[in-house]
């Protein structure tokens, strides 16, 4: 089946800092890829996706590209701020060979990123 | 417009007791998905709901149950509640068409504690 493993947390950094938070995946078809983000007290948000391989998705600052012979999703921040403090969701969404009757999103268990002044 | 709400935010049930919660998804989303978030196990899928139907299904127990309305409203309900249940519940909603394009907007959740 799917899964997505991501980087243990927490990762604590002082602002302006580079940032890496791992991810790869193990899909049976051809899946489409995300970051997602979970600010304090609120729900899960899109921040950025990559539907095939060399793609590179991008919001806000941050970056992640589909790395299919590396099965890996890696995203990164040049400088984070304060304000980027959340915790992180690597997430794909495949049919697992179904031929299309059975998408789900899958996701990674989270990293928490702690952003200090 | 507006998001994706769900009530209640928070509740407090004990074991052996049932839950409903409840989610509105953004206006025009037929899809609804639920999950379950827990520090040990982080999200997992709970079920989808398009049209009024079941369309997709995770891996718990018959105790977690679903159905979605006429206006694309979803209820799930857990019976017989146990202390393993105590958990954020995230719904999230979606245009469902097909391919799944795996751009899902979510609620705040729903806080269930079982004491």
């Amino acid at each position: 089946g799917n899964s997505v493993t991501q980087m243990e947390g927490p990762v604590t950094l002082s602002e302006e800092a580079f940032l890496t938070i791992n991810c790869t995946y193990t899909a049976t078809g051809y899946p489409s890829l995300f970051w997602y983000v979970q600010y304090p007290g609120e729900g899960l948000q899109l921040l950025l996706k990559a539907t095939k391989a060399d793609d590179k998705g991008s919001n806000k600052g941050f970056e992640a590209t589909y790395r299919k012979e590396t099965t890996s999703f890696h995203l990164e921040k040049g400088s984070v701020q304060v304000s980027d403090s959340a915790v992180y969701f690597c997430a794909l969404i495949d049919d697992g060979g179904s031929g299309g009757s059975n998408y789900k999103l899958t996701f990674g268990k989270g990293t928490l990123l702690t952003v200090n002044p | 417009k507006a998001g994706v709400t769900q009530t209640p935010r928070y509740l407090i049930k004990t074991r052996g007791q049932q839950v409903t919660l409840s989610c509105s998804p953004i206006s025009g989303h037929r899809s609804v998905s639920w999950y379950q978030q827990t520090p040990g196990q982080g999200l997992q899928f709970l079920f989808e709901y398009f049209s009024e139907t079941q369309r997709n299904k995770g891996n718990f127990p018959g105790r977690f149950s679903g159905r979605q309305f006429s206006n694309s409203r979803s209820e799930m309900n857990v019976s017989t509640l146990e202390l393993g249940d105590s958990a954020l519940y995230l719904c999230a909603s979606s245009l469902g068409d097909r391919p799944n394009t795996g751009e899902l907007f979510f609620g705040e959740g729903s806080r269930l504690t079982v004491l």
